[in-house]
Protein backbone atom coordinates (compact mmCIF):
# COMPACT_ATOMS: atom_id res chain seq x y z
CA UNK A 1 0.00 0.00 0.00
CA UNK A 2 1.04 3.83 -0.16
CA UNK A 3 3.15 4.72 2.17
CA UNK A 4 4.75 8.65 3.09
CA UNK A 5 6.91 9.02 5.83
CA UNK A 6 8.71 12.25 6.83
CA UNK A 7 10.99 12.52 9.00
CA UNK A 8 13.95 15.23 9.91
CA UNK A 9 12.15 17.93 12.23
CA UNK A 10 12.97 18.75 15.09
CA UNK A 11 13.91 22.30 16.94
CA UNK A 12 16.29 24.96 15.65
CA UNK A 13 16.84 28.34 16.36
CA UNK A 14 15.56 31.15 14.26
CA UNK A 15 18.35 31.87 11.19
CA UNK A 16 19.16 28.16 11.22
CA UNK A 17 18.68 25.25 8.59
CA UNK A 18 16.82 22.14 8.49
CA UNK A 19 16.01 19.68 5.65
CA UNK A 20 12.68 17.71 5.73
CA UNK A 21 12.36 14.10 4.13
CA UNK A 22 9.73 11.95 2.49
CA UNK A 23 9.92 8.82 1.90
CA UNK A 24 7.38 6.90 -0.20
CA UNK A 25 6.65 3.34 -0.96
CA UNK A 26 4.15 1.02 -2.44
CA UNK A 27 3.98 2.96 -5.42
CA UNK A 28 5.75 3.98 -8.65
CA UNK A 29 7.40 7.34 -7.23
CA UNK A 30 8.64 9.11 -10.59
CA UNK A 31 5.21 8.71 -11.66
CA UNK A 32 3.87 11.27 -9.10
CA UNK A 33 4.34 14.92 -8.13
CA UNK A 34 4.93 15.49 -4.85
CA UNK A 35 3.49 18.31 -2.48
CA UNK A 36 4.81 19.64 0.98
CA UNK A 37 1.93 21.20 3.23
CA UNK A 38 2.13 22.52 6.29
CA UNK A 39 0.18 23.73 9.45
CA UNK A 40 1.18 25.92 12.04
CA UNK A 41 0.07 25.67 15.55
CA UNK A 42 -3.43 26.18 15.63
CA UNK A 43 -3.98 27.17 12.13
CA UNK A 44 -5.13 25.44 9.20
CA UNK A 45 -3.08 23.86 6.13
CA UNK A 46 -1.04 25.95 4.07
CA UNK A 47 0.22 24.53 0.87
CA UNK A 48 4.12 25.47 0.83
CA UNK A 49 5.88 23.85 -2.28
CA UNK A 50 5.49 21.50 -5.38
CA UNK A 51 8.07 19.36 -7.30
CA UNK A 52 6.48 17.87 -10.23
CA UNK A 53 7.03 14.36 -11.59
CA UNK A 54 10.43 14.56 -13.74
CA UNK A 55 11.60 17.05 -11.41
CA UNK A 56 12.24 19.71 -13.85
CA UNK A 57 9.24 21.97 -12.57
CA UNK A 58 8.76 23.23 -9.00
CA UNK A 59 6.73 25.96 -7.16
CA UNK A 60 7.05 27.48 -3.89
CA UNK A 61 4.48 29.60 -1.81
CA UNK A 62 5.28 33.23 -1.65
CA UNK A 63 6.44 33.14 1.90
CA UNK A 64 9.19 30.81 1.68
CA UNK A 65 10.48 31.42 -1.80
CA UNK A 66 14.10 32.12 -1.94
CA UNK A 67 14.24 30.39 1.36
CA UNK A 68 12.73 26.56 1.01
CA UNK A 69 14.07 24.38 -1.86
CA UNK A 70 11.86 21.36 -2.86
CA UNK A 71 14.19 18.37 -4.73
CA UNK A 72 13.74 14.72 -5.56
CA UNK A 73 15.66 11.90 -6.04
CA UNK A 74 13.30 8.92 -7.90
CA UNK A 75 15.95 6.07 -7.25
CA UNK A 76 16.06 6.72 -3.82
CA UNK A 77 11.92 7.60 -3.74
CA UNK A 78 12.44 10.59 -1.72
CA UNK A 79 11.33 14.17 -1.42
CA UNK A 80 13.48 16.55 0.60
CA UNK A 81 12.63 20.00 1.62
CA UNK A 82 15.31 22.37 2.52
CA UNK A 83 14.68 25.40 4.90
CA UNK A 84 17.22 28.10 4.77
CA UNK A 85 16.76 31.16 7.26
CA UNK A 86 13.69 29.69 9.19
CA UNK A 87 11.65 32.03 11.28
CA UNK A 88 8.90 31.32 14.05
CA UNK A 89 6.39 31.97 11.31
CA UNK A 90 7.90 28.74 10.17
CA UNK A 91 6.88 26.68 12.94
CA UNK A 92 4.74 23.56 12.18
CA UNK A 93 3.94 20.12 11.14
CA UNK A 94 5.07 19.57 8.17
CA UNK A 95 3.40 16.88 5.46
CA UNK A 96 4.36 15.80 2.34
CA UNK A 97 1.41 14.44 -0.13
CA UNK A 98 1.16 12.85 -3.42
CA UNK A 99 -0.39 13.88 -6.79
CA UNK A 100 -0.63 17.36 -8.40
CA UNK A 101 -3.92 18.38 -8.32
CA UNK A 102 -5.13 16.84 -5.40
CA UNK A 103 -3.56 14.70 -2.00
CA UNK A 104 -4.96 11.12 -2.48
CA UNK A 105 -1.68 9.72 0.09
CA UNK A 106 -0.42 11.96 2.71
CA UNK A 107 1.92 10.96 5.47
CA UNK A 108 1.98 11.70 9.32
CA UNK A 109 3.85 14.96 9.29
CA UNK A 110 6.94 15.58 10.99
CA UNK A 111 7.21 18.46 13.40
CA UNK A 112 9.27 21.85 13.02
CA UNK A 113 9.76 24.17 15.96
CA UNK A 114 11.88 27.38 15.49
CA UNK A 115 12.53 28.93 18.60
CA UNK A 116 15.74 31.19 20.19
CA UNK B 1 -6.76 35.01 5.27
CA UNK B 2 -7.19 31.82 3.15
CA UNK B 3 -7.42 32.10 -0.39
CA UNK B 4 -10.38 30.08 -0.57
CA UNK B 5 -13.22 30.52 2.16
CA UNK B 6 -15.17 28.32 4.38
CA UNK B 7 -16.91 29.20 7.45
CA UNK B 8 -15.33 28.69 10.73
CA UNK B 9 -17.34 26.13 12.28
CA UNK B 10 -20.78 24.02 12.11
CA UNK B 11 -21.62 21.71 14.56
CA UNK B 12 -24.94 18.62 14.46
CA UNK B 13 -26.59 16.33 16.55
CA UNK B 14 -25.67 12.28 15.50
CA UNK B 15 -27.42 11.46 12.76
CA UNK B 16 -28.52 14.73 11.44
CA UNK B 17 -27.05 16.47 8.09
CA UNK B 18 -24.34 19.01 7.76
CA UNK B 19 -22.98 21.38 4.72
CA UNK B 20 -19.80 22.91 4.60
CA UNK B 21 -19.49 25.63 1.95
CA UNK B 22 -16.36 26.35 0.17
CA UNK B 23 -16.33 30.05 -2.15
CA UNK B 24 -13.50 30.26 -4.51
CA UNK B 25 -11.99 33.37 -6.84
CA UNK B 26 -11.42 33.67 -10.26
CA UNK B 27 -7.87 32.25 -10.24
CA UNK B 28 -8.68 29.04 -8.51
CA UNK B 29 -12.27 27.47 -8.79
CA UNK B 30 -12.96 30.28 -11.26
CA UNK B 31 -10.84 29.21 -13.32
CA UNK B 32 -12.27 25.78 -13.33
CA UNK B 33 -9.89 24.39 -11.29
CA UNK B 34 -12.10 21.35 -8.78
CA UNK B 35 -12.39 21.57 -5.52
CA UNK B 36 -11.48 18.92 -2.95
CA UNK B 37 -12.27 18.35 0.65
CA UNK B 38 -10.07 16.67 3.10
CA UNK B 39 -11.33 15.31 6.89
CA UNK B 40 -7.69 15.92 9.14
CA UNK B 41 -7.38 15.56 12.96
CA UNK B 42 -4.67 17.20 13.91
CA UNK B 43 -1.32 15.34 14.32
CA UNK B 44 -2.18 12.98 11.81
CA UNK B 45 -2.68 12.54 8.20
CA UNK B 46 -5.17 14.41 6.05
CA UNK B 47 -7.35 11.98 4.72
CA UNK B 48 -8.70 12.72 1.12
CA UNK B 49 -12.79 12.57 1.19
CA UNK B 50 -13.63 14.01 -2.40
CA UNK B 51 -11.82 14.86 -5.17
CA UNK B 52 -12.91 17.00 -8.55
CA UNK B 53 -16.11 18.23 -6.74
CA UNK B 54 -18.32 15.16 -6.01
CA UNK B 55 -15.93 11.84 -6.44
CA UNK B 56 -15.47 10.03 -3.50
CA UNK B 57 -12.19 7.64 -3.47
CA UNK B 58 -12.46 4.13 -2.34
CA UNK B 59 -13.40 3.47 0.99
CA UNK B 60 -15.04 6.86 2.09
CA UNK B 61 -18.61 6.21 3.65
CA UNK B 62 -21.35 7.17 0.96
CA UNK B 63 -22.88 9.62 3.71
CA UNK B 64 -19.71 11.92 2.60
CA UNK B 65 -20.55 13.70 -1.08
CA UNK B 66 -19.50 16.80 -2.37
CA UNK B 67 -21.41 19.14 -4.95
CA UNK B 68 -20.12 22.60 -6.93
CA UNK B 69 -22.26 25.75 -7.74
CA UNK B 70 -20.80 27.90 -9.39
CA UNK B 71 -17.23 29.06 -8.03
CA UNK B 72 -18.17 27.12 -4.82
CA UNK B 73 -18.32 23.82 -3.51
CA UNK B 74 -19.99 21.85 -0.38
CA UNK B 75 -19.32 19.08 1.55
CA UNK B 76 -22.79 16.80 2.92
CA UNK B 77 -22.22 14.46 5.64
CA UNK B 78 -25.57 12.75 6.55
CA UNK B 79 -26.30 10.38 9.64
CA UNK B 80 -23.93 12.57 11.23
CA UNK B 81 -21.59 10.33 13.61
CA UNK B 82 -19.14 11.17 16.73
CA UNK B 83 -16.04 10.19 14.82
CA UNK B 84 -16.96 12.42 12.09
CA UNK B 85 -15.96 14.74 14.35
CA UNK B 86 -12.72 16.47 12.74
CA UNK B 87 -12.06 19.49 10.77
CA UNK B 88 -12.38 19.56 6.87
CA UNK B 89 -10.76 21.53 4.63
CA UNK B 90 -11.33 22.39 1.14
CA UNK B 91 -8.61 22.50 -1.34
CA UNK B 92 -8.19 23.59 -5.15
CA UNK B 93 -5.37 24.54 -7.59
CA UNK B 94 -4.92 28.30 -7.96
CA UNK B 95 -3.65 29.08 -11.41
CA UNK B 96 -1.53 32.30 -10.49
CA UNK B 97 0.00 30.99 -7.88
CA UNK B 98 1.27 27.20 -9.56
CA UNK B 99 0.40 25.84 -6.56
CA UNK B 100 -2.58 24.41 -3.86
CA UNK B 101 -4.96 26.87 -2.13
CA UNK B 102 -7.10 25.72 1.09
CA UNK B 103 -10.08 26.96 2.88
CA UNK B 104 -9.54 27.98 6.19
CA UNK B 105 -10.90 24.84 7.68
CA UNK B 106 -13.71 24.09 9.34
CA UNK B 107 -14.40 22.42 12.27
CA UNK B 108 -17.15 20.29 12.63
CA UNK B 109 -18.33 19.49 16.42
CA UNK B 110 -21.00 16.52 16.83
CA UNK B 111 -23.42 17.59 19.65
Amino acid sequence: QVKLVESGGGEVQPGRSLTLSCAASGFTFSTYAMQWVRQAPGKGLEWVAVIRNDGTKKYHTDSVRGRFNVFRDDSKNTVWLQMNSLTAEDTGTYYCARGIWFGDSWGEGTQVTVSS
Amino acid sequence: QSVLTQSPSVSGAPGQTVTISCTGTSSNLGAGHDAHWYQHLPGTAPKLLIYGYTIRPSGVPDRFSGSKSGTSASLAITGLQAEDEADYYCQSYDSSLSGWVFGGGTRLTVL
